[in-house]
């Protein structure tokens, strides 16, 4: 595997599920993120990780929890979503530095109904 | 408030043209530039970047020019293949103490024309 990965590329899950999006990054890098791009919007940061340690969180709801067990894997744990949170999401990966380019996986689609 | 602006959600060009995309920011403090494309039910794919000591950026077909001044960045794309439809999107990111944060513009839709 190269790259970033995640799995599952597509979910579908009830508003009382609980489920969890999983991200590896085969790069080497030192920090990892979660985006959600929702329809004709702009990507939105949720979570950002530097060397394990979150560093920030965008005012996300708490029915969403990362976990970061190390540099190389990042996870998003999901629990009573709401159809609003339907969207695409993204993980990301950089090496912290100056010139920081963040690499993405392909987004795991979720629905909930 | 957005900090950076993608104000063209579409743009067409013939195949063998050039494709101009635009950027604005707002944030004296961003000091990296970059451009991504996304095919749908993709992640973005990096394409250039740019940082603020410098007014341009080449790489193949890809140009990146700055202007600090106005606060604008563009992408040219010479000559257009109709592989490069996809959307655009500009990012900046600015200095900080951890991994940097990139504000993403909301994206431009290219059509290139056979």
């Amino acid at each position: 595997e190269t790259g970033v990965t995640q799995t599952p590329r597509h979910l579908v899950m009830g508003m009382t599920n609980k489920k969890s999006l999983k991200c590896e990054q085969h790069l080497g890098h030192n920090a990892m993120y979660w985006y959600k791009q929702s329809a004709k919007k702009p990507l939105e940061l949720m979570f950002v990780y530097n060397f394990k340690e979150q560093t920030e969180n965008n005012s996300v709801p708490s029915r969403f929890s990362p976990e970061c067990p190390n540099s190389s894997h990042l996870f998003l744990h999901l629990h009573t979503l709401q159809p609003e949170d339907s969207a695409l999401y993204l993980c990301a990966s950089s090496q912290v530095g100056i010139r920081e380019t963040q690499y993405f996986g392909p987004g795991t689609r979720l629905l909930v109904l | 408030d957005q900090q950076v602006k993608q104000n063209s959600p579409s743009l067409s060009v013939q195949e063998g043209r050039i494709s101009i995309l635009n950027c604005d920011y707002t944030n004296s403090m961003f000091d990296y530039f970059l451009w991504y494309k996304k095919y749908p039910a993709e992640g973005p794919t990096f394409l250039i970047s740019i940082s603020s000591i410098k007014d341009k950026n080449e790489d193949g077909r890809f140009t990146v020019f700055l202007n600090k001044s106005a606060k604008h960045l563009s992408l040219h794309i010479v000559p257009s293949q109709p592989g490069d439809s996809a959307v655009y999107f500009c990012a900046a990111s600015a200095p900080s103490g951890s991994a940097r944060q990139l504000t993403f513009g909301s994206g431009t839709q290219l059509t290139v024309l056979p």
